[in-house]
């Protein structure tokens, strides 16, 4: 089993749609979570840190869930120009090792 | 806004033969990460760098990679000799220190024919 682990998809979603992706992980000594956005063959860019208290960035909605070991990045209203891979990346507290999903990949449709 | 400085931004070599990329992080960041992807997959930590300590290096081929950070600034990735399985996107990142956010070069695109 993978210590990240994501829904490839692909999400095929309309304009407007609102759409959820998870984010597990084994190891429960991670202390910091993040999500970045990646357009095809282009570097990582990062999304946005995800909080135990959860956090908001305009449509997006990034949720930690400790007792369960996810992380969920929610997107509203979706734009043409979300359609990228959304990769959860997840780290350990004392040697900060990351350690990335494979990402789930977002095609939002006319 | 500061950034990641990588290059060659494209490289093709002839396997067996020996490349090496270089990284400039964004300046007062401590922590540089090599990553190596391949298409369809996620990022994957090669090695990282505390300054000029090496604090992870469990998934770097030792055999063939070496990767160093002198001074705690820039960085050195070389694999010698190349084979046809190093063929990926190497992506240099750094962060402000061992817990905060990444932030990744543009990436070295390796060909290895």
């Amino acid at each position: 089993r993978k210590e990240v682990e994501q829904d490839p998809g692909p999400f095929n979603v309309p304009e407007g749609a609102t759409v959820a992706f998870n984010c597990t992980y084994s190891n429960s000594a991670s202390q910091s979570f993040f999500w970045y956005r990646q357009d095809c063959r282009k570097e990582p860019k990062l999304l946005m840190s995800v909080y135990s208290s959860g956090n908001e960035d305009g449509r997006f909605t990034a949720q930690l869930n400790r007792a369960s070991q996810y992380i969920s990045l929610l997107i509203r209203d979706s734009k043409l120009s979300d359609s990228a891979t959304y990769l959860c990346v997840v780290k350990e507290g004392n040697a900060g090792k990351s350690t990335f999903g494979d990402g789930t990949t977002l095609t939002v449709k006319p | 806004e500061a950034e990641v400085a990588q290059s060659p931004r494209y490289k093709i070599t002839e396997k067996s033969q020996a490349v090496a990329f270089w990284c400039d992080p964004i300046s007062g960041h401590a922590t540089l990460y090599w990553y190596r992807q391949i298409l369809g997959q996620g990022p994957e930590l090669l090695v990282q760098f505390q300054d000029e300590s090496v604090v992870d290096d469990s998934q770097l081929p030792k055999d063939r990679f070496s990767a160093e950070r002198l001074k705690g600034v820039d960085s050195t990735l070389k694999i010698q000799p190349a084979e046809l399985g190093d063929s990926a996107m190497y992506l240099c990142a750094s962060s402000r220190d061992i817990t905060t956010e990444a932030f990744f070069g543009q990436g070295t695109r390796l060909t290895v024919v």
